[in-house]
């Protein structure tokens, strides 16, 4: 079963774009929705997390909105870099598996210049 | 402040052979977890510790299983290695764990090869 699917799979976007990626979850327990960034060769790397008592949150160029009664959320980057290629996952944790993280699948984004 | 190491990065077994990843955690970090990374499957939880105790378990076989030492370093082992186990196994660390807000930092992973 998977509990947070992820899309799309791969996105091209070219440099100065948006990038947006989207999530939903199933599991209503979940209370706290990280974006992770993945460069090849690295390990995941903690972009920005989101709480559901917040309909958005800003970092920079990093911004997730956040639905709860869609039970989705989504990363938008502004003014996409070409050193934002990267792959990118969401994540959800809480509930009875507060000591776990269920990733979505992951998202590749080709930022061209 | 050093970020969380993984030894050894790259590992090449063969089948029925069994294998033992460590983990060091942040300086001050007690909680580590673990987890699978594959093409197909994507990140796949196996296992969290929290001061030498196995607190939530993913959906692995019996085969996987971990430990964690009074220093909070943590190693996990595979035996009876299979084709499909090779994967890049990572590592990650937070402060308690205590609740699913804490930040978790992953290391660079271990990355598995079985022939």
């Amino acid at each position: 079963q998977q509990q947070v699917k992820q899309s799309p799979q791969s996105l091209i976007v070219q440099k100065g774009g948006i990038s947006i990626i989207n999530c939903a979850y199933e599991n209503t327990a979940f209370d706290y929705f990280p974006w992770y960034q993945q460069f090849p060769g690295k390990g995941p790397a903690l972009l920005i997390a989101i709480r559901p008592d917040v309909s958005e949150k800003k970092e920079g160029r990093f911004t997730i909105s956040f639905n709860k009664s869609a039970k989705q959320f989504s990363l938008h980057i502004m003014d996409s870099q070409p050193g934002d290629s990267a792959t990118y996952f969401c994540a959800a944790s809480g509930g009875g598996s507060n000591y776990k993280l269920t990733f979505g699948k992951g998202t590749l984004l080709t930022v061209n210049p | 402040k050093a970020g969380v190491t993984q030894t050894p990065r790259y590992l090449i077994k063969t089948r029925g052979q069994q294998v033992t990843l460590s983990c060091s955690p942040i300086s001050g970090h007690r909680s580590v977890s673990w987890y699978q990374q594959t093409p197909g499957q994507g990140l796949q939880f196996l296992f969290e510790y929290f001061s030498e105790t196995q607190r939530n378990k993913g959906n692995f076989p019996g085969r996987f299983s971990g430990r964690q030492f009074s220093n909070s370093r943590s190693e996990m082992n595979v035996s009876t290695l299979e084709l499909g186990d090779s994967a890049l196994y990572l590592c990650a660390s937070s402060r308690s764990g205590g609740h699913s807000y804490n930040e978790q930092f992953f290391g660079p992973g271990t990355r598995l090869t079985v022939l």
